[in-house]
Formats: structure tokens, sequence, C-alpha cells
């Protein structure tokens, strides 16, 4: 089954503590972003990487790193979390069809950051 | 970027069908015009996507007029299950083949018995 898949789902940590949030999609897709959702704000870009080694900062970078070693993974590191960083993060994908808008989402992971 | 502006929220009851205007005046002459959906707890799903007049999938249809300064997500007999977020963007592919989304807050549409 064609998916993107996110790794853990959920994630209560406290600030300091470095974590990685797993991203993999199973579709050959050149194109990943990771995206993070907050109440009333919507959907806002964090990072987005256009193949292996290529990685571009989107609307709110500042305290994420993202790496790109691979075609199908896309981890987004937070090296020192803080509270604001409590969100609902997704990973997406695209490939090159003819919907170049079309992105496929993973299912999301909570963070919490007491 | 191209803004969108689309209402907060809707309401309809089932069988009915539901058009959620997105205005988007300030769209470029290489922008598509994308809408999609999302539920609670779970990644947006792309619905459908046009540049001008009519698009049709099995699931909704897409108005776009001529001056493409507004979009139409027409969604037929809606039923519960399509209570959800829709999110109207307008983005191009970048250069290099990047892409850069932006979402807005969306339309909350609720769907009634």
């Amino acid at each position: 089954e064609a998916q993107v898949t996110q790794n853990p789902r959920y994630l209560i940590t406290v600030t300091g503590k470095k974590l990685t949030v797993t991203c993999s999609q199973n579709m050959n897709h050149e194109y990943m972003s990771w995206y993070r959702q907050d109440p009333g704000l919507g959907l806002r870009q964090i990072y987005y990487s256009m193949n292996v080694e290529v990685t571009d900062k989107g609307d709110v970078p500042e305290g994420y790193k993202v790496s790109r070693k691979e075609k199908r993974n896309f981890p987004l590191i937070l090296e020192s979390p803080s509270p604001n960083q409590t969100s609902l993060y997704f990973c997406a994908s695209r490939g090159s069809g003819e919907h170049y808008n079309e992105q496929f989402f993973g299912p999301g992971t909570r963070l919490t950051v007491l | 970027l191209a803004k969108t502006t689309q209402p907060i929220s809707m309401d309809s009851y089932e069988g009915q069908e539901v058009n959620i205007t997105c205005s988007h005046n300030n769209i470029a002459t290489n922008d598509y015009i994308t809408w999609y959906q999302q539920f609670p707890s779970q990644g947006p799903r792309f619905i459908i996507q046009g540049y001008k007049t009519k698009v049709t999938n099995e699931v909704a249809s897409l108005f776009i007029p001529a001056d493409r300064k507004s979009s139409t997500l027409s969604l037929p007999r809606v039923s519960l299950s399509d209570t959800a977020v829709y999110y109207c963007l307008v983005g191009v592919r970048l250069t290099g083949g990047g892409n850069k989304l932006t979402f807005g807050t969306g339309t909350q549409l609720k769907v009634e018995l």
C-alpha cells in the first residue's frame, strides 16, 4: 500500500531533550516536506526537500533540522525542543505526476514539549 | 504566493450540494488551484486541482471562472462523513521541481442529518 509513515505518533518530552521524528514514504517520491499544524494557524511548512541531499527552508524553520540521505526518508530533528514546538506535525511527499500540487500526508505526530 | 480567502465555516444537511468558494485575487499566471480535505487528527488529503474552467472527478467538481480570481469547490449530495475542513490552495511548481504550498485556516464544513 502506498503510504507515508511517521514515528512516533505521539511523543511527550521535556525542554532541551533532542528528538527525531521519522518519516518514510514507499512511493519513490522525490519531494518531501514537513508541516506543523496549530489551532487557528492552519498548516505551516517547516522544511522541504526536492531530492536526496537537497533541502530548503519553509515558512517556519527555526528550531528544526532535517536531513535527506535517502530518497524514502526525511527525518525531522529538534535539537533542543521548547514548549512553543508543541504541535501536530505532518510529513508529506509528492511525485512527479500530473497533479503536482498533490501531496500525500502521513498520519501525523502529536508532540508535547513540557 | 497568492493569498486565499474562504469562509471559516459552513453548515449543510445530508443529501445537499455544498459549494465552497475561495477568493484568490492575486493568482499568478502559472498558479494552479488545489483543494484538500482534512479530518480531525489526520493529514490533509488531496481532492481536486484545476487551472481554468471546470474539473470533475469522482469526489468533487471545481469551477474556475475566466479571470481565475476565485474558485468554487462543489460537493454533490454530502453525507455526514464529509464533515471536515476544506483548504483552498494556490501554488506553483518552483524552479527545479520544488513545491511550496501555503495552507490557510480552511473552511470547516459540518454536515448534519
